[in-house]
């Protein structure tokens, strides 16, 4: 059973709307991260926060921003998407002092 | 900078024979170790991890992996697979150094098709 939830699985949406993807987890862990996946490609850190109150952008340059106002909630949103936006969002977390990740099941958005 | 290199991207098997996913990393100081699995529509999980001691790390669902330092090498066995072991298998590497931030560095993937 997840302890990491992700919605919408599935998205499909018109250039130019706003989104906002969801990630909530119930580990009360502080540090949580979103990533990118393409078919082939490395998964690419967008945004990470390390606690309520924080976040900081990853190595990857991205027009989407982040929040981080309750501990078990981190939510994307993409102001305005573009079909370059087309890929997967995968959110995962840790806690302080851990080194391996727990993953969402992601989020499979296509922008048309 | 640390970076892991996977060296096949597709690895074609036949059920109950032996596998091996070769991972290769480069960082200038030590180092954490990992692979996670991923299967169709689902998000990553971790399946094993050197972290310090025993170079031969076991793992869930039978597979292990072992850390070779002098070939800066992880890569991932499982003596006999299942079908169910098709999936995307990835690599990842952190510096042990990190000041407790362990954000990782991820390979390509490897594409474990396991034939019956």
């Amino acid at each position: 059973e997840a302890d990491i939830y992700q919605t919408p699985r599935y998205l499909v949406i018109g250039t130019g709307k706003k989104i906002t993807l969801e990630c909530s987890q119930t580990m009360g862990h502080d540090k949580m991260y979103w990533y990118q996946q393409d078919p082939g490609m490395e998964l690419h850190l967008i945004h990470y926060s390390y606690g309520v109150n924080s976040t900081e952008k990853g190595d990857l340059s991205s027009e989407s921003t982040v929040s981080r106002i309750r501990t078990e909630h981190f939510p994307l949103t993409l102001e305005s998407a573009r079909p370059s936006h087309t890929s997967q969002y995968l959110c995962a977390s840790n806690p302080t002092g851990g080194t391996g990740y727990t993953f969402g099941s992601g989020t499979r958005l296509t922008v048309v | 900078a640390q970076s892991v290199t996977q060296l096949d991207s597709q690895v074609p098997v036949f059920e109950e024979a032996p596998v091996e996913l070769r991972c290769n990393y480069s960082s200038s100081v030590s180092v954490y170790l990992f692979w996670y699995v991923q299967y169709p529509n689902q998000g990553l999980q971790l399946l094993l991890k050197y972290l310090s001691g025993s170079t031969l790390v076991k793992g869930i669902n039978g597979f292990e992996a072992e850390f070779n330092k002098s070939q800066t090498s992880f890569h991932l066995r499982k003596p006999s697979v299942h079908i169910s072991d098709t999936a995307e298998y990835f690599c990842a590497v952190t510096t042990a150094s990190s000041g407790g931030s362990y954000i990782p560095t991820f390979g390509r993937g490897t594409s474990l098709i396991v034939h019956p």
